[in-house]
């Protein structure tokens, strides 16, 4: 089946320092959306993006799509510790089974103080 | 508005008893999931139903089956616990555009 792959697993950084991580489908996506989990918590929707090439900001978080839609970044800049949690992306595939979604694995950041 | 709820929030079973997780929207979605996290797996779908009165497999199915009693509830029924069905529960439901509001969980336990 279609598979998401995202690295890394773990992150750990110094508050201030920035923050990547990467996600990346054997075929094309038609689009990708990004989740952030909260320890304990569900994943909330942080942003979906559909075109080639399409970067979009919320304040210090930058979202990449690929030229090729198969894959896709999310960078954060200088940390803070309510950053810390699991971020998850999301492709959706075109076709039969369009409705869903495949999830990565999830990057774990945590911020040292 | 709720968004998305679950009942219960914490279960244990035994093995081999049955037990079914619910789950409502207020916010008029026509799509809805059923999926399991497990430490280091992500999010794997169960079930999902892409409108009323339907429902599909998802990525790992067996051992569940889901009923789409209306457009606002979506359940997902254990018949035969399994210890490998140890998990957290998590129930969405998604918007036209495909962003998907998830509730708050369900941390099943099978002894």
């Amino acid at each position: 089946g279609q598979q998401v792959m995202q690295i890394p697993q773990y992150q750990h950084v110094q508050e201030g320092e920035d923050f990547t991580t990467y996600c990346n489908s054997s075929t094309t996506l038609s689009n990708i959306q990004w989740y952030k989990q909260r320890p304990g918590g569900h994943p909330v929707f942080l942003i979906q993006l559909v075109k080639s090439g399409e970067v979009k900001k919320q304040k210090r978080l930058t979202f990449q799509f690929g030229e090729a839609k198969k894959n896709s970044s999310l960078h954060i800049t200088a940390t803070q510790t309510t950053d810390v949690g699991t971020y998850f992306c999301a492709g959706r595939y075109s076709g039969a089974g369009s409705y869903q979604l495949t999830f990565g694995k999830g990057t774990k950041l945590s911020v040292i103080p | 508005n709720a968004g998305v709820t679950q009942t219960p929030k914490f279960q244990v079973l035994k093995t081999g008893q049955s037990m079914t997780l619910q789950c409502a929207q207020d916010m008029n979605h026509n799509s809805m999931y059923w999926y399991r996290q497990d430490p280091g797996m992500g999010l794997r779908l169960i079930y999902y139903s892409a409108s009323e009165g339907t429902t599909d497999k998802g990525e790992v199915p067996n051992g569940y089956n889901v009923s789409r009693l209306n457009k606002r509830e979506f359940s997902l029924r254990l018949e035969s616990a399994a210890p490998s069905q140890t998990s957290v529960y998590f129930c969405a439901s998604s918007t036209r555009s495909g962003e998907q509001y998830f509730g708050p969980g369900t941390r099943l336990t099978v002894t």
